[in-house]
């Protein structure tokens, strides 16, 4: 299936700190699924972006999606050690789920 | 209990083995999956299946088999296992009117 890009692979931030991570497509997704998985464990399900231009809260995460649907965004405020964990986008394919390779956030405290 | 339930949770088996993971859910969900996890790779699809008559490969499914017993029951198999196929496996479900997958914990797969 068509590929979504995560960047970046990889960050380490203090506590406190904020945390970006970014999901680009070369083509325009018809929504954009975002999962966290903390080390040890399995994907958990935590958003589905539909519209373009949209913003949805949980928290201190905010996720948007791009006007012209081929981007993705999740947004950490104020990261704690709770936080630590990867974060996938996954687009939608024929009713299956295509996952980016991730983003491993580390904090420390 | 969990949802969606993996066993065995660790496997580890020697090169042309047979060997078969298995995955059942309570969620009364129609459609079912198996994934593969490597380090760096994310998570690439196996196979899918969206009834008990209906199984679809996925973008790996070269070495793998599947077979859909129940509706809440979807196995995996590694016919003659090898040992790129050491990873981590999940099992995932989801229905039309449900936002997201929901997995299972994942069977830590080794092969020697």
């Amino acid at each position: 299936g068509q590929q979504v890009m995560q960047i970046p692979q990889y960050q380490h931030v203090q506590e406190g700190e904020d945390f970006t991570t970014y999901c680009n497509s070369s083509t325009t997704l018809s929504n954009i699924q975002w999962y966290k998985q903390r080390p040890g464990g399995h994907p958990v399900f935590l958003i589905q972006l539909v519209k373009s231009g949209e913003v949805k809260k949980q928290k201190r995460l905010t996720f948007q999606f791009g006007e012209a649907k081929k981007n993705s965004s999740l947004h950490i405020t104020a990261t704690q050690t709770t936080d630590v964990g990867t974060y996938f986008c996954a687009r939608s394919g024929y009713s299956t789920l295509t996952f980016g390779k991730g983003t491993m956030l580390l904090v420390s405290p | 209990d969990a949802d969606v339930t993996q066993t065995p949770r660790n496997r580890i088996t020697k090169t042309g083995k047979r060997i078969m993971l298995e995955c059942s859910q309570t969620k009364g969900h129609d459609r079912m999956y198996w994934y593969r996890q490597d380090p760096g790779l994310g998570l690439r699809l196996i196979y899918y299946s969206f009834d008990v008559k209906d199984i679809n490969k996925g973008e790996i499914s070269d070495g793998y088999s599947v077979s859909r017993q129940a509706q809440a029951k979807f196995s995996l198999s590694l016919e003659s296992a090898i040992p790129n196929q050491t990873a981590l496996y999940f099992c995932a479900t989801s229905d039309l009117d449900s936002y997201g997958y929901t997995f299972g914990s994942g069977t830590r797969l080794t092969i020697v």
